[in-house]
């Protein structure tokens, strides 16, 4: 039973661009969270998503942007990239939001 | 703004010593706690999922405890090894999203 895949695993990208990170969660799950962990912080909730919508967001700029499929993969897109976008980002899927959640490996994004 | 703290920072035991790490929450609302456990390079690894005041839940040498009404939780890791080595995250669960604390980086030297 695969667990919560990431991709890609690294990603360089300079100010001004955009990004688009990648996210399928654990067989069976339904419900996807994205995390921002910058360096020497505990990982930051962005948003969290549910049956193809946003159902919760955290404090993060509109450039932050996500979507869910039809089979319960996910995007994470971040326009307009800053030095300070550099973070690792971290997926977790769930069953309808409660209970464990299970982390992938990361995304870690440079902004040069 | 909900505040997870945990302490220390970093701990460095030899193999063989227990040891035991503190996570701070606030005590109103309280939904959950949850305990991770990150190695490098790895995913973060659910450990506990804790509801009750008064828990305590282990799993092999590792092992930890809840107090909802004065805000904390234990994490205790008895005669620590080397395998042992990772970063433990604590996370308050606030409506379905984790609040999590900075973590405790872990080393157990051979």
């Amino acid at each position: 039973d695969a667990g919560v895949t990431q991709s890609p695993t690294h990603l360089i990208k300079t100010r001004g661009q955009q990004v688009t990170l990648r996210c399928s969660p654990k067989s069976g799950h339904d419900t996807v969270s994205w995390y921002q962990q910058a360096l020497g912080q505990g990982p930051q909730f962005i948003f969290q998503y549910y049956e193809e919508e946003e159902r919760q967001r955290g404090n993060f700029p509109d450039r932050f942007s996500g979507h869910q499929f039809p089979n319960y993969s996910s995007e994470l897109n971040v326009n307009a990239l800053l030095l300070g976008d550099s973070a690792l980002y971290l997926c977790a899927s769930s069953f309808q939001g409660v209970d464990t959640q299970y982390f992938g490996p990361g995304t870690r994004l440079t902004v040069l | 703004i909900l505040n997870v703290e945990q302490s220390p920072q970093s701990l460095h035991v030899q193999e063989g010593d227990s040891t035991n790490f503190t996570c701070s929450f606030p005590s109103s609302n309280f939904y959950a706690l949850h305990w991770y456990r990150w190695e490098t390079a790895k995913s973060p690894e659910a450990l506990f999922v804790m509801t009750l005041n008064g828990d305590e839940k282990k799993k092999g040498r590792i092992s930890a405890t809840l107090n909802t009404k004065e805000g904390y939780s234990y994490l205790y890791i008895k005669g620590s090894q080397p395998e042992d080595s990772a970063t433990y995250l604590c996370a308050f669960e606030d409506t379905d999203k984790l609040i999590f604390g900075t973590g405790t980086r872990l080393q157990v030297f051979p």
